[in-house]
């Protein structure tokens, strides 16, 4: 079976300062990663995604999450961080040779940042 | 506006009355799936279907019933609501080919429906 951990409930950083985010993953076979934000009252969406190819990802809002094969992580990282950023932050994982629909989300990590 | 609409929004209700939570979605998307939001547990995927009249189980589907008859629709069912079912509901969507693991990968979701089972 294929899991998500976030070690974090929370993270809390000011602001300006760089933010890194855990996640780490268990699947048979090549992962498929993604990162998304849900921000208060809202529905997630989606930040980014690894699939295959460079290791760094680059998404939406300056985010980028570093795919490391050797440590199973897939950790969520912004240089300088906005108080806008302060939300829930959710990993998920998939297995490419599973079935489409089986996307496992691990069970979140607070960001706060504060002035 | 392309958009994944959940409708009620809030509900609080009592145990044994059928409710239904509907999901539609303008974006011709083929595949749309229901999860629950619990603290401490993250997102669990609870019914998902990857087309009209397809649907299958996800990892919660106890007490719940979907139906897929119309493209666009993905209502969720409760035929007999229980205290345990308290939670945050969402629906989502995306293509077929942009399913979570082929594709672009992006699922979009609705706003989210608090439902409240006494």
């Amino acid at each position: 079976a294929q899991s998500v951990a976030q070690p974090e409930d929370q993270v809390n950083v000011a602001e300006g300062n760089p933010l890194t985010v855990k996640c780490t993953y268990s699947v048979s076979g090549n992962p498929y990663l993604f990162w998304y934000v849900q921000y208060p009252n809202r529905g997630l969406q989606f930040l980014l995604k690894y699939i295959t190819g460079d290791n760094l990802v680059k998404g939406s809002y300056g985010f980028e999450a570093e795919f490391n094969k050797s440590q199973t992580s897939f950790h969520l990282k912004k240089p300088s961080a906005l108080v806008s950023d302060s939300a829930l932050y959710f990993c998920a994982v998939s297995n490419r040779a599973g079935t489409a629909s089986k996307l496992t989300f691990g069970t979140g990590t607070r960001l706060q940042v504060t002035l | 506006e392309a958009q994944v609409t959940q409708n009620p929004r809030y509900l609080i209700t009592v145990t044994g009355k059928k409710l239904t939570v509907t999901c539609s979605q303008n974006m011709n998307h083929e595949y749309m799936s229901w999860y629950r939001q619990d603290p401490g547990l993250g997102l669990r995927q609870i019914y998902y279907s990857m087309n009209v009249e397809v649907t299958d189980k996800g990892d919660v589907p106890e007490g719940y019933k979907v139906s897929r008859k119309e493209k666009r629709n993905f209502p969720l069912i409760l035929e007999s609501p229980s205290p345990n079912q308290t939670s945050l509901y969402f629906c989502a969507s995306s293509h077929k080919t942009g399913t979570p693991v082929r594709g672009t990968g992006e699922l979009f979701f609705g706003e989210g429906s608090r439902l409240t089972v006494l």
